[in-house]
């Protein structure tokens, strides 16, 4: 069975541009999450969707926002990118919610943003 | 929310030898899951252990739900042992989403 798939791998955006992350996760699997991890502040929460719904998010802006669609897929979307946004986001799977079940990671897609 | 406390936050050992690395957490948890992240930033799972003891291989955990705490054993390192151990935890009560601990960082040399 595949894994969990990001793209893209890398990604270079200058500051006030917008950027679209992908996630496909584990078949079956209908719950996605995604996280940033960074140096300074380690691995934070962003949010996670169940059923093409957002179930919470953690503490982020607004310009942070996702969807997911029926197939499962989810997108992540960062506007008017500022230079600490740069990090590495990473997506996750689970058959259910987060809260019980387990979680699988993809490669995560690194950000630069100059 | 709960509070995930990793400890040592280095470690450096020689080929061959054992660690333990130690989680604590602050409130009672629904989930709790040791990995690791390899040179490249993927998490590779290697234990979800809410509760009781595994084993697999040379990687072995613990975790005492009632204390709060979670343990991961490595036996007999290896240099391919090396790098972060995170262990992350989720509390329930419409809290979704894990919490990570700031990672152990572990070093074995050859």
């Amino acid at each position: 069975k595949a894994g969990v798939t990001q793209t893209p791998r890398y990604l270079i955006k200058t500051r006030g541009q917008q950027v679209t992350l992908s996630c496909s996760p584990i078949s079956g699997h209908r719950s996605v999450s995604w996280y940033q991890q960074t140096p300074g502040q380690g691995l934070q929460f962003l949010f996670e969707y169940f059923s093409e719904t957002q179930r919470n998010k953690g503490n982020f802006p607004g310009r942070f926002s996702g969807r997911q669609f029926s197939n499962s897929r989810s997108e992540m979307n960062v506007s008017t990118l500022e230079l600490g946004d740069s990090a590495l986001y990473l997506c996750a799977s689970s058959l259910g919610t987060s809260s019980y079940n387990e979680q699988f990671f993809g490669p995560g897609t690194r950000l630069t943003v100059l | 929310g709960i509070q995930v406390e990793q400890s040592p936050p280095d470690l450096i050992l020689q080929e061959g030898a054992n660690s333990t690395l130690r989680c604590n957490f602050s409130d009672s948890v629904n989930n709790l899951q040791w990995f690791h992240q390899n040179p490249w930033g993927q998490l590779i799972n290697l234990f979800y252990i809410p509760s009781g003891t595994k084993q697999n291989g040379r990687l072995s955990a613990t975790t005492v739900a009632t204390e709060r705490y979670s343990l991961l054993y490595i036996s007999s390192s290896q240099t391919t042992d090396s790098g972060v151990y995170f262990c992350a935890v989720n509390s329930g009560g419409g809290a979704d989403g894990l919490t990570f601990g700031k990672g152990t960082h572990l070093i074995i040399q050859p």
